[in-house]
């Protein structure tokens, strides 16, 4: 009973290329996010979606969008991949409001090339 | 840049000692709390939530000071299952943005 999901898990691709990678919870909350860790393990937050809207977008390059197409799954693509987005992606899930608990999948490993 | 900071470690114990980590934050209107473990190459989890009173749950306890801005998470009898990676999160009144900290890195040894 998996409760947060990510496909790929690894992902290994030139540089310029587009590459999505998926999130699915079944938990039932109403908000999600993706995080980057990078290789000195600092978890950053990339994006935030309440109820299929966009609360938080960090200072994040363009060439990254999500997509909600429902409230159980928050998509990443990115368009032109560069080598320094090389890190771990973790999506994570949360019923919202203070106090709450983020859930989090088992991460996809991106290497750009 | 509102931030929380934690001292990167690592902390080379042996089983069966007692350790403490820091974890400090700049954003005063934070409001909540959490200390999530990160075992290598696996997602964060929830170890536990910091009440302002403080709260214990089984060898972990954890303490909140307000006036200095600042968490700590205590270990005791320390088992090499302990090894891991800590991180300090806040967050902020009203907000759905959860800040963490660096972790801090514990290794347990026989």
């Amino acid at each position: 009973d998996t409760a947060v999901s990510q496909t790929p898990k690894y992902l290994v691709t030139q540089m310029g290329n587009d590459k999505s990678i998926k999130c699915e919870q079944n938990l039932g909350h109403d908000t999600m996010y993706w995080y980057k860790q990078d290789s000195k393990k600092f978890l950053k937050i990339m994006f935030s979606y309440n109820n299929k809207e966009l609360i938080i977008n960090e200072t994040v390059p363009n060439r990254f969008s999500p997509k909600s197409p429902d409230k159980a799954h928050l998509n990443l693509h990115i368009n032109s991949l560069e080598l320094g987005d090389s890190a771990v992606y973790f999506c994570a899930s949360s019923q919202g409001g203070e106090g709450a608990t983020q859930y989090f999948g088992p991460g996809t490993r991106l290497l750009v090339l | 840049r509102k931030e929380v900071e934690q001292d990167p470690g690592p902390f080379n114990v042996p089983e069966g000692a007692t350790v403490a980590f820091n974890c400090t934050y700049s954003n005063s209107a934070s409001q909540s709390f959490f200390w999530y473990r990160q075992d290598c190459r696996k997602e964060p989890k929830l170890l536990m939530s910091v009440y302002s009173s403080g709260n214990e749950d089984g060898r972990f306890t954890a303490q909140l000071n307000r006036a200095s801005q600042y968490i700590s998470l205590l270990i005791r009898d320390s088992k090499l299952s302990d090894s891991a990676t800590y991180l300090c999160v806040s967050l902020s009144g009203g907000s759905y943005i959860p800040t963490f900290g660096r972790g801090t890195s514990l290794i347990v040894h026989p």
